[in-house]
């Protein structure tokens, strides 16, 4: 089993549209969370940390779920701009080193 | 901006070739890690840096290896260079009380 799972995509949306993608992980994947965003041949950015209460950073939401290991993120009123990659990434113990998922394609249409 | 640039952007080299890829950062970062992001997948962890000395290591074999300088600038080397070394090579610094990494722009390395 993969430490970090997110299901690939693409996900189709107009604009407007709400979307919300899901990531799984292992124990080992697990000190903290994030989401980035990565534009085509571009280096990955973060978008948010994501916080055991959940937080929001505009028009997206982060949520953490320990006891079913998942990690979500929802973007609200999606824009053609918000058309990328999105990573879902774990923090692992002892190495400090981040464990990505394989991306979930995301692209907006008018 | 990030302020982490890596040098060079693009570099096309041959099968059994070393390669030394470069990163720097403008705030002098002390932890300093270097990533693998073949097409289609998620970047897979190389190793980290810091001050000076290596702190943790992912699934790579020891032709690839790595240094820091005093001024926390970074180097990647890749001796005996595959096929499948063809990938974008990112670095990262760490800052923040979260453990956020910040990503340089990469370089992209292919292999023929």
């Amino acid at each position: 089993r993969k430490e970090v799972e997110q299901d690939p995509g693409p996900f189709n949306v107009p604009e407007g549209a709400t979307v919300a993608f899901n990531c799984t992980y292992s124990n080992s994947a697990s000190q903290s969370f994030f989401w980035y965003r990565q534009d085509c041949r571009k280096e990955p950015k973060l978008l948010m940390s994501v916080y055991s209460s959940g937080n929001e950073d505009g028009r997206f939401t982060a949520q953490l779920n320990r006891a079913s290991q998942y990690i979500s993120l929802l973007i609200r009123d999606s824009k053609l701009s918000d058309s990328a990659t999105y990573l879902c990434v774990g923090l692992s113990y002892n190495t400090d080193k981040l464990i990505f998922g394989t991306g979930t394609r995301l692209q907006v249409f008018p | 901006e990030t302020g982490v640039t890596q040098s060079p952007t693009h570099l096309i080299k041959t099968r059994g070739q070393q390669v030394t890829l470069r990163c720097s950062s403008q705030s002098g970062h002390n932890t300093v890690s270097w990533y693998q992001q073949a097409l289609g997948q998620g970047p897979q962890f190389i190793f980290q840096y810091y001050r000076e000395e290596e702190n943790g290591r992912g699934n790579f074999p020891p032709r690839f290896s790595g240094l820091q300088f005093p001024n926390y600038s970074s180097e990647l080397n890749v001796n005996a260079l595959e096929l499948d070394d063809s990938a974008l090579y990112l670095c990262a610094v760490q800052r923040g009380g979260y453990n956020e990494q910040f990503f340089g722009p990469g370089t992209r390395l292919t292999v023929l």
